[in-house]
């Protein structure tokens, strides 16, 4: 079982919705991050978080450290948002990744 | 936000040569830097982790006579791939981390390297 584990692993969605990402982890951690990777290969770090929330225009990421558990939320979908979202924990440990496709 | 550049963004080479690829960070000095591998359609696994002027730490399964890491600034962390082979062929990324412990990483845009 991987340390970390994230659902879906592929998701499309119409331009304009609201979509969730989610992400289990079974070690202990200090903060999680969640990245996107673009079809290229590069990779953005989109937020680094050890409680609550956090915005940033149209994302948000919650964590729950009790439960292990952290979701990545993008309201109003955009076909730009299409890419590969990692959440990762420690040094990192990746998620498998999710492939999102939005269309317009 | 902070900046970190990778080059050679793209090598192609052959066979049993060594391949060196640069991580810099442009606007600030990181402490660590991590070097990563990406297969195709896989996640991203950490190969080491070096520190300035220190050996890396290498992760289980990383052979470190070949893949030889170099910190030798607080701005400049270099990976070379000695005695290439087909099966190196990968996507390699490296972050840097500006706090040891710290875990904000800013990630370079990786280097895709083709053995053949």
């Amino acid at each position: 079982k991987n340390e970390v584990e994230q659902s879906p692993q592929n998701l499309t969605a119409q331009e304009g919705e609201f979509i969730t990402i989610n992400c289990s982890y079974s070690v202990g951690i200090s903060a999680l991050h969640w990245l996107q990777q673009h079809p290229g290969g590069g990779i953005v770090s989109l937020f680094m978080l050890s409680s609550g929330k956090k915005k940033h225009g149209r994302l948000i990421a919650t964590i729950n450290i009790q439960e292990k558990h952290s979701s990545l939320h993008i309201t109003a979908s955009h076909p730009r948002d299409s890419a590969v979202y990692i959440c990762a924990v420690r040094k990192l440990i990746f998620g498998t990744g999710t492939r999102l496709q939005v269309f317009p | 936000g902070a900046v970190v550049s990778q080059h050679p963004s793209w090598v192609i080479c052959k066979s049993g040569t060594s391949v060196k690829i640069e991580c810099r960070s442009l606007d600030f000095q990181a402490t660590t830097m991590f070097w990563y591998r990406q297969f195709p359609k896989q996640s991203l696994m950490l190969m080491a982790t070096s520190n300035e002027g220190s050996k890396a730490t290498y992760e289980q399964g990383v052979e470190k006579d070949k893949f030889l890491i170099n910190h030798a600034s607080l701005t400049l962390s270099t990976l070379t791939v000695t005695s290439a082979h087909p099966e190196d062929s990968s996507f390699y990324i490296c972050s840097a981390g500006q706090v040891v412990g710290r875990e904000t990483q800013y990630f370079g845009p990786g280097t895709r390297l083709l053995v053949l």
